[in-house]
C-alpha cells in the first residue's frame, strides 16, 4: 500500500513569513495529492490539490508542487498570517483504487505574530 | 456546495454499550464514504470503506464485527461501535467521495467525538 511522510511535525514562522511543508510517497502510481487544513476540534478543509499530469498549482497565497520523478510534494504558505495557524496534512491517492486517502502524519503550523 | 454532517457531535457511553453514529452528504449523492478515527495529536487513520449497497470494506486491523457500518442510501452512512470500551475513545470523523467532472473530491463531516467511561 502507499505510505506518506511529511516533514516537519512542527513549524513555527513570524507572521508575514513563508511556510514549507514537504511530504513524500512511497507508491508511484498514486495520483493525486490534496492538502487539508484541520484546526483544532474540527474537520479537515481542503485547502488545495494537485494532480500527477501537473507540477505546480497555486490559489493566491498557497502554491503546491509536485516531483512526480522524486516522489515528493510541497505545501508553500506565503505571506502566513497568524489565522494560517493549524494542522495541515497532505494525503495520496492511488491510482485505480477506491480512492482511498492516506495521510501524511501532520505538521502543525504555528504563525506568531 | 458539498456539505457533510456528523451526528451525533458528541457522545459520552458507559463501558459495554453500543453507540451509532451517522454521516450524511447533504447536497450531493456519493456511493463511496470513508470512516477515519483520530485520537489526539495525530492523523487522520482508515477504518473503512463503506459502499452504498455493498458490505464494507475494512483496512488491516479493524474489527468488522466491532465497528459496524452500514450504507444503506447514497446519502447516508452509519458507523455503530458495538460494545464500547474505554480505548474506543476518540474523534471518528467520516468523509463523502463527491464525483463529477473527471475528479473525485473527499469532503469530510465535523466529527463525533466518543468518550467512553
Amino acid at each position: 500500500g502507499e505510505n506518506v511522510e511529511q516533514h516537519p511535525s512542527t513549524l513555527s514562522v513570524q507572521e508575514g513569513d513563508s511556510a514549507v511543508i514537504k511530504c513524500t510517497y512511497s507508491d508511484s502510481a498514486s495520483n493525486y495529492f490534496p492538502w487539508y487544513k484541520q484546526e483544532l476540534g474540527k474537520r479537515p478543509q481542503l485547502i488545495i490539490d494537485i494532480r500527477s499530469n501537473v507540477g505546480e498549482k497555486k490559489d493566491q497565497r498557497i502554491a503546491v508542487t509536485l516531483n512526480k520523478t522524486a516522489k515528493h510534494f510541497s505545501l508553500h504558505i506565503t505571506e502566513t498570517q497568524p489565522e494560517d495557524s493549524a494542522v495541515y496534512f497532505c494525503a495520496a491517492v492511488l491510482s485505480g483504487s477506491a480512492r482511498q486517502l492516506t495521510f501524511g502524519s501532520g505538521t502543525q503550523l504555528t504563525v506568531l505574530p | 456546495g458539498a456539505v457533510v454532517s456528523q451526528h451525533p457531535s458528541w457522545v459520552i457511553c458507559k463501558s459495554g454499550t453500543s453507540v451509532k453514529i451517522e454521516c450524511r452528504s447533504l447536497d450531493f449523492q456519493a456511493t463511496t464514504m470513508f470512516w477515519y478515527r483520530q485520537f489526539p495529536k495525530q492523523s487522520l487513520m482508515l477504518m473503512a470503506t463503506s459502499n452504498e449497497g455493498s458490505k464494507a470494506t475494512y483496512e488491516q486491523g479493524v474489527e468488522k464485527d466491532k465497528f459496524l457500518i452500514n450504507h444503506a442510501s447514497l446519502t447516508l452512512s452509519t458507523l455503530t461501535v458495538t460494545s464500547a470500551h474505554p480505548e474506543d475513545s476518540s474523534f471518528y470523523i467520516c468523509s463523502a467521495q463527491k464525483q463529477g467532472g473527471g475528479q473525485e473530491t473527499q469532503y469530510f463531516g465535523p466529527g463525533t467525538r466518543l468518550l467512553v467511561l
